[in-house]
């Protein structure tokens, strides 16, 4: 099965820093790659998300990135802001059943 | 639209009772999966289900069983509690699949087993 690999497990930053997150997959069939945010007390929210038929997508301050041939996906957060202090997970489906998500990145911004 | 609703919002048990833990998924939405999520685990896969019927299944052991009804609200039930159940419990809702479009997570059950 699909096994999905985060890291780093902890990253701060200083406000109006860039952050970035990477995450490795293992299933090649693998097609869909989402990224959500968990805030204290929430449950993981979809902030950005790629399809194998794509190299990069942007929104505003994200920006997720996916090399196929290296089964690897990151995501860029630029001009941190304090309120981007959360977990993150990226995802992977495993064809036909779920997505597998990663452990999580706690980001903290400080200002 | 209202979003995906989890009650109750906290549990707690003692070892071998059993806990029924309730999702009303947004409306018009036909998947409703469900993932345990621990501090050293992160996020697992439950199960999914879909027209009231179970699609697909995770790892994890027989005493961790669910349904769906007809208005598409789900429920899942842990028999025999292990100290180890103890974790934050999401219900998750979206169109039609589970792994292949956005998932609207609840806030979750917090499940403490002592």
């Amino acid at each position: 099965g699909e096994n999905v690999e985060q890291h780093p497990s902890t990253l701060s930053v200083q406000e109006g820093d860039s952050a970035v997150i990477k995450c490795t997959y293992s299933d090649s069939a693998s097609n869909y790659f989402p990224w959500y945010k968990q805030e204290l007390g929430k449950g993981p929210q979809l902030i950005i998300d790629i399809r194998s038929n794509v190299g990069e997508k942007k929104d505003q301050r994200i920006a997720v990135t996916l090399n196929k041939t290296a089964k690897h996906f990151s995501l860029h957060i630029t001009e941190t802001q304090p309120e981007d202090s959360a977990v993150y997970f990226c995802a992977a489906n495993q064809a036909g059943t779920a997505l597998i998500f990663g452990k999580g990145t706690t980001l903290s911004v400080s200002s | 639209k209202a979003g995906v609703t989890q009650t109750p919002r906290y549990l707690i048990k003692t070892r071998g009772q059993q806990v029924t833990l309730s999702c009303s998924p947004i409306s018009g939405h036909r998947s409703v999966s469900w993932y345990q999520q621990t501090p050293g685990q992160g996020l697992q896969f439950l199960f999914e289900y879909f027209s009231e019927t179970q699609r697909n299944k995770g790892n994890f052991p027989g005493r961790f069983s669910g349904r769906q009804f007809s208005n598409s609200r789900s429920e899942m039930n842990v028999s025999t509690l292990e100290l180890g159940d103890s974790a934050l419990y999401l219900c998750a809702s979206s169109l039609e699949t589970a792994f292949n479009e956005k998932l609207f997570f609840g806030s979750g059950t917090q499940l403490s087993v002592l």
